[in-house]
């Protein structure tokens, strides 16, 4: 149980493009999501926190209007990265908490984004 | 507000060999504390957590973990590293709020 998944695993786009990232709780309804930004042997930043059609909170330095986020259904979340350039590439982590274990993050796959 | 301390960015031991990565964590509210790993290019998988109760857990591939409240501490172990057990670990906690993490410790087993 607990399972998030996330799509596109891999994106490769050129600057100017937008890119969507999906992230799915498969087995249980997330009432809450997070997504999360990872450098290179780095550990992981927090971007922001949306709970279910609610607006998202954004941490501190991330610019709302470039990662939009949006948390429509209690099972989908979506990180909109408008007008990618070369330093938006990164490893982006979506988390998921709800259902019976409300305290305990679960983490998808991660979407390695590559912007040329 | 809550912060975790990884005291070790990189620990190499040899394979069947005992390990432990260190953790601590300050906070002014009860916290829950978790030890996630992390393989290359993938996300995060729970490896064990500390809700409440005996503050010695039990997690998957043979991890265990003390919680210690009066050091703050929460170090993870397991007694026979394998060679599969090289990743990233992170130690974070979170007063149900996000989770806060270390800045991890690379262990590496060495054949």
């Amino acid at each position: 149980g607990a399972v998030v998944s996330q799509h596109p695993s891999w994106v490769i786009c050129k600057s100017g493009t937008s890119v969507k990232i999906e992230c799915r709780s498969l087995d249980f309804q997330a009432t809450t999501m997070f997504w999360y930004r990872q450098f290179p042997k780095q550990s992981l930043m927090l971007m922001a926190t949306s709970n279910e059609g609610s607006k998202a909170t954004y941490e501190q330095g991330v610019e709302k209007d470039k990662f939009l986020i949006n948390h429509a259904s209690l099972t989908l979340s979506t990180l909109t990265v408008t007008s990618a350039h070369p330093e938006d590439s990164s490893f982006y982590i979506c988390s998921a908490r709800g259902g019976t274990g409300v305290e305990t993050q679960y983490f998808g796959p991660g979407t390695r984004l590559l912007v040329l | 507000a809550q912060s975790v301390t990884q005291l070790d960015s990189q620990v190499p031991v040899f394979e069947e060999a005992p390990v432990e990565l260190r953790c601590n964590y300050s906070s002014s509210v009860s916290v829950y504390l978790f030890w996630y790993v992390q393989y290359p290019n993938q996300g995060l998988q729970l490896l064990l957590k500390y809700l409440s109760g005996s503050t010695l857990v039990k997690g998957i591939n043979g991890f265990e973990a003390e919680f210690n409240k009066s050091q703050t501490s929460f170090h993870l172990r397991k007694p026979s590293v394998h060679i599969s057990d090289t990743a990233e670990y992170f130690c974070a906690c979170s007063g149900n709020t996000p989770l806060v993490f270390g800045k991890g410790t690379r262990l590496s087993v060495i054949a």
